[in-house]
């Protein structure tokens, strides 16, 4: 089983805050899935396949990386992207990282 | 507009059996793989599973954590999903959610809660 380790577990940032979460995958995989999701609510796909977003996902999110390193970025954070995200993969028997929750300063 | 909807959970003692449905609408059932995940309380999603599509057979795979207990079945004539759970245990409460797989979990539905305890 491929595990899954994202940092950091908790973040906060500020309105206008650029952040970066990263997923660090125990064996190489070929692409990367993220996923957000708000209290009660079921996770809503994010970015696939490494760094396309998914429909209806504001340009301000990005997502990079290869091998065992992946990143979700935000350029400027926003008040409506306080969320969970969590980083999951399908090279291996599907894993999802523990999850990142980002919180408004 | 796509549409999965859960039902069939609720309380059941450990050792039990319990049986989820799940109905899709909006898109043809029989061209995507279909997944059950469950995600217990405050922590990550589990993928438990999928069935294939038409193409591929309607053929199953399923997590080592779970397989041998859990089975995923669909009934194509009626576009419904099923995860049939047996010999449960505490550590099986969780919300589990169908989602259907296209380039990532695509269509998610609102997941059923189950809870195993005497």
């Amino acid at each position: 089983e491929i595990v899954l380790t994202q940092s950091p577990t908790t973040i906060a940032a500020s309105p206008g805050e650029g952040v970066t979460i990263t997923c660090r995958a125990s064996s190489s995989v070929s692409y990367m899935y993220w996923y957000q999701q708000k209290p009660g609510a079921s996770p809503k796909p994010w970015i696939y396949d490494t760094s396309k977003l998914a429909s209806g996902v504001p340009s301000r999110f990005s997502g990079s990386g290869s091998g065992t390193s992946y990143s979700l970025t935000i350029n400027t954070m926003e008040t409506e992207d306080a969320a969970t995200y969590y980083c999951q993969q399908w090279s291996s028997t599907p894993t999802f990282g523990g999850g990142t929750k980002l919180e408004l300063k | 507009e796509v549409k999965l909807l859960e039902s069939g959970g609720g309380l059941v003692q450990p050792g039990g059996s319990m049986r989820l449905s799940c109905a899709a609408s909006g898109f043809t059932f029989t061209d995507f793989y279909m997944n059950w995940i469950r995600q217990p309380a405050g922590k990550a999603p589990e993928w438990l599973g999928f069935i294939r599509n038409k193409a591929n057979g309607y053929t199953t795979e399923y997590n080592p954590s779970v397989k041998g207990r859990f089975t995923i079945s669909r009934d194509n004539t009626q576009n419904m999903l099923y995860l049939q759970m047996n010999t449960l245990r505490a550590e099986d409460t969780a919300t589990y959610y169908c989602a259907r797989w296209d380039y990532g979990w695509d269509y998610w539905g609102q997941g059923v809660m189950v809870t195993v305890s005497s």
